[in-house]
């Protein structure tokens, strides 16, 4: 299974771009790249994800290198309530069953500041 | 559409009693999981239901058991609370295994 790695913290100035980057060399050719973050105190939110293609929702842009081994998330302009712990995870075959797994890691802790 | 829930919000044990958390989704979704969340640390998989009647060990079962009796309804038991338990949960689901999950807002336990 892919590991990931990513930066344990980060700061961005509010109005700014957040670029967060993600590590996954041993990413093979089926897995996808899910961005998840969690705010404080809350669960888990999904944020975007893609296989190798650029991705852009309302909330974010998710670029993959063409090698498929690192990706950045972006979020255009990030606001005080961007502040959260970002998640990037490579999605997991739980090999018993076919149901599927999410690897959080420690994610990246995003500050945003005024 | 409440999405997913989670019932009780914050519950205090002491050690050796039992209790079962809920889980609920109205998303009509087939797969739902129970994650444990411990401080400085990722979410780790306990138990997850392919479909209602089914059920599956993830990374951290033990001492705990899980029943999906309704679609809608995962249930997360704890038959003897230990402090080891001490623990932020929280439910998701998703429609099939490879879908998106979706979080509740968490269950707080702590055991003493």
């Amino acid at each position: 299974d892919a590991k990931t790695t990513q930066p344990t913290s980060m700061d961005c100035a509010e109005g700014r771009a957040a670029n967060l980057p993600c590590n996954h060399s041993t990413i093979s050719g089926n897995e996808y790249v899910y961005w998840y973050r969690q705010i404080h105190s809350q669960g888990p939110q999904y944020i975007i994800h893609g296989l190798k293609n650029n991705e852009t929702n309302e909330m974010a842009s998710l670029i993959i290198t063409e090698d498929r081994k690192s990706s950045t998330l972006i979020l255009p302009h990030a606001t005080l309530r961007d502040t959260a712990v970002y998640y990037c995870i490579v999605r997991l075959l739980i090999p018993s069953n076919s149901g599927y797994a999410l690897n959080f890691g420690k994610g990246t802790s995003l500050l945003v500041t005024p | 559409n409440a999405g997913v829930t989670q019932t009780p919000k914050f519950r205090v044990l002491k050690t050796g009693q039992s209790m079962t958390l809920l889980c609920a989704q109205d998303m009509n979704h087939e797969y739902m999981y129970w994650y444990r969340q411990d401080p400085g640390m990722g979410l780790r998989l306990i138990h997850y239901s392919v479909g209602e009647g089914t059920t599956a060990k993830g990374e951290v079962p033990d001492g705990y058991n899980v029943s999906r009796l309704k679609k809608q309804n995962f249930l997360l038991g704890l038959e003897s609370a230990a402090p080891s338990q001490t623990s932020v949960y929280f439910c998701a689901s998703s429609y099939w295994g490879e879908e998106t999950q979706y979080f509740g807002p968490g269950t707080r336990l702590l055991v003493l």
